[in-house]
């Protein structure tokens, strides 16, 4: 398996603009989460799905954030509109439960650097 | 919510010296505790991880324990080399309706001078 896959992995935009990041799990894995990691505040859990339902949004810092999940294979993370306190790395990771043992280890995309100028 | 506490922020030791790094947590129902190391631009690792069934887990010279009873776990490295310099996350996983959901400590950034 490819591993977690994102896209792009480097994004730079203008302050107000768009921006859309990509995610595709590995295959066979119910759990997906999106991170966002900055000097600052560490690595925040911003949302995460179990079987392409959202289970949890209460780390999305507002509005302008939102996530889909349309199918078990992919996920986006949409900023609109951007600013640049929006400014970190971006990952995606995945993982899966196993019946009896619980849930094991989340996989981490390599991270999508987003800069709003 | 689970709550995860991470110390000490830094850490620097000369290679060949041992690296303990120490967490809290605050949730009972946690069951399952991974380590990452994060080097420099790329992504979180696992390491090792320990299940709330067992008391002590051991690979090579990384090693983790567990209280339950304290709800802290800890990660030591024996032998530190050059590239074990990096950014070490403990993490809890929720109970109860979060069930799934990993909480990340701070983070602590090893240095391992040669």
């Amino acid at each position: 398996d490819a591993g977690v896959i994102q896209s792009p992995r480097h994004e730079v935009t203008e302050m107000g603009q768009e921006v859309t990041l990509r995610c595709k799990p590995i295959s066979g894995h119910d759990y997906l989460f999106w991170y966002r990691q900055t000097m600052m505040r560490g690595l925040e859990l911003l949302i995460y799905f179990n079987n392409n339902v959202p289970i949890d949004d209460s780390g999305m810092p507002e509005d302008r954030f939102s996530a889909k999940m349309p199918n078990a294979s992919f996920s986006t993370l949409k900023i609109q509109p951007s600013e640049p306190r929006d400014s970190a790395v971006y990952f995606c990771a995945s993982s899966w439960v196993v019946a009896g043992e619980g849930v094991n280890e989340q996989f981490f995309g390599p991270g999508t650097r987003l800069t709003v100028l | 919510g689970e709550n995860v506490e991470q110390h000490p922020s830094t850490l620097s030791v000369q290679e060949g010296d041992s690296a303990v790094i120490k967490c809290t947590y605050s949730d009972s129902a946690s069951n399952y505790f991974p380590w990452y190391k994060q080097e420099l631009g790329k992504r979180p690792q696992l390491i090792i991880d320990i299940r709330s069934n067992v008391g002590e887990k051991k690979d090579q010279r990384i090693a983790v324990t567990l209280n339950k009873t304290a709800k802290h776990f800890s990660l030591h490295i024996t032998e530190t080399q050059p590239e074990d310099s990096a950014v070490y996350f403990c993490a809890a996983i929720a109970g109860g309706t979060s069930y799934g959901k990993l909480t990340f400590g701070q983070g602590t950034i090893l240095t391992v001078h040669p």
